[in-house]
């Protein structure tokens, strides 16, 4: 499978503790997106990276939220002290700037049940 | 405020019926406009954008700029079009963040 990755899949954790996920982008593809899905919603905008240079982050990435692309390829999203209102799917895209129209390629995502 | 919405969250058609996806948004400037669908155990992908004037699977979407409208159609529904369709749009000029609407949830009934 050459499409966009996650892992895990699944987490399930206690309230205060820390999270990670990653995500291995499509080869080649300089573009790496990170949203975050809840229940009945759309996926929502939280962050981005071109090449390993993160250029935006949304007002939804507070301060516990921290995410990472260190040389360009995979990513990952680190979550600290984790509260309820984490619950969600996390969904990483990539996608190529040198191709016409920059299509973002999603993964499956990370759903994320803070008890 | 950049804002997509979609006044229907659930749409249920009969199989051949002709179903049409209601999307507003509001975007200062022109924004590049997408449908996303998700099937069932599968993953998010682009269904069709405007820019291409392209028809998928038999699905196109007319941009109405004066009511900022970029409604999905299909004149026959088919079962494997039940999905969830999301709008969305993204700024013409950088294309990064994608901004996208609640869903609707199409039922084909057969």
């Amino acid at each position: 499978d050459t499409g966009v990755s996650q892992d895990p899949r699944h987490k399930i954790t206690k309230r205060g503790q820390n999270v990670t996920f990653r995500c291995d982008p499509i080869s080649e593809h300089n573009r790496l997106y990170w949203y975050r899905q809840t229940l009945g919603q759309g996926p929502e905008f939280l962050t981005y990276f071109q090449n390993e240079a993160q250029l935006e982050k949304s007002r939804l990435l507070s301060d516990r939220f921290s995410a990472e692309r260190p040389k360009g390829s995979f990513s990952t999203l680190e979550i600290q002290r984790t509260e309820q209102g984490d619950s969600a799917m996390y969904l990483c895209a990539s996608s190529d700037t040198g191709l016409v129209l920059y299509e973002q390629f999603f993964g499956p995502g990370t759903r994320l049940t803070v008890l | 405020a950049q804002r997509v919405t979609q006044p229907e969250k659930l749409l249920s058609v009969f199989k051949g019926a002709p179903v049409e996806l209601k999307c507003n948004y509001s975007y200062s400037g022109s924004p590049e406009l997408f449908w996303y669908v998700q099937y069932s155990r599968q993953r998010l992908q682009l269904l069709l954008r405007h820019i291409s004037r392209e028809s998928i699977k038999g699905f196109t979407a007319d941009l109405n700029k004066g009511e900022t409208s970029f409604h999905l159609k299909k004149p026959f529904a088919q079962e494997e079009d039940s999905a969830m369709y999301y709008c969305a749009l993204s700024a013409k000029t950088s294309y990064d963040k994608v901004i996208f609407g609640p869903g609707t949830s199409l039922s084909v009934i057969p």
